[in-house]
């Protein structure tokens, strides 16, 4: 299948810092991406859509101020957490759709884990 | 959005047949009806997909009655490599494919 991949596996850094997290599709265009969240024990939350030369649509309470997405090009997004707070230390997992509208299937990255001291 | 309700967890044994139902009363006529395992601090695997009736792959079965407001993943023969949490989605019909995960069904395999 299709191959979705994050950089970095792992961060920590530290309070006020900024992180920026990269995921590519390596093998396919997709023009849209979606970054979700989760924390221990819990499912995905689904945190913003990522479009290909536009602004990304966020999730309702989702600050778009404190989670930057940039999606360049057809194969890169990245999700930038800044001023990083220890609250934000999650798992970051970003998605992507190779098929047609409402096949759903998307693709996953291996996701990101965020350290926050 | 169609909103899926599975069961939190269950448990098997190696060897067992595994059914994991799900409900989405309120899917859309053209939503997909999808199933993905994900292991502790990986991201999710696609399992299987389908519209209506019988699907079945080289790892699972999806059976979808008539009505498609309930799905049931059927995992044969399960092995200790198949503990896992299992989420099953319902494609957003918004044109996109923004999916939303539920709760997820966690699996345990004994021995």
């Amino acid at each position: 299948g299709a191959v979705v991949s994050q950089h970095p596996s792992r961060v920590i850094c530290k309070s006020g810092t900024s992180v920026k997290i990269e995921c590519r599709s390596l093998d396919f265009q997709a023009t849209t991406m979606f970054w979700y969240r989760q924390f221990p024990k819990q499912s995905l939350m689904l945190m913003a859509t990522s479009n290909e030369g536009s602004k990304a649509t966020y999730e309702q309470g989702v600050e778009k101020d404190k989670f930057l997405i940039n999606h360049a090009s057809l194969t890169l997004s990245t999700l930038t957490v800044t001023s990083a707070h220890p609250e934000d230390s999650s798992f970051y997992i970003c998605s992507a759709n190779e098929g047609t509208v409402n096949t759903g299937e998307l693709f996953f990255g291996e996701g990101s884990r965020l350290t926050v001291l | 959005l169609a909103k899926t309700t599975q069961p939190i967890s269950m448990d098997s044994y190696e060897g067992q047949e595994v059914n994991i139902t799900c409900s989405h009363n309120n899917i859309a006529t053209n939503d997909y009806i999808t199933w993905y395992q994900q292991f502790p601090s990986q991201g999710p695997r696609f399992i299987i997909q389908g519209y209506k009736t019988k699907v079945t792959n080289e790892v699972a079965s999806l059976f979808i009655p008539a009505d498609r407001k309930s799905s049931t993943l059927s995992l044969p023969r399960v092995s200790l490599s198949d503990t896992a949490v299992y989420y099953c989605l319902v494609g957003d019909s918004g044109g996109y494919n923004k999916l939303i995960f539920g709760a997820g069904t966690r699996l345990a395999v004994h021995p």
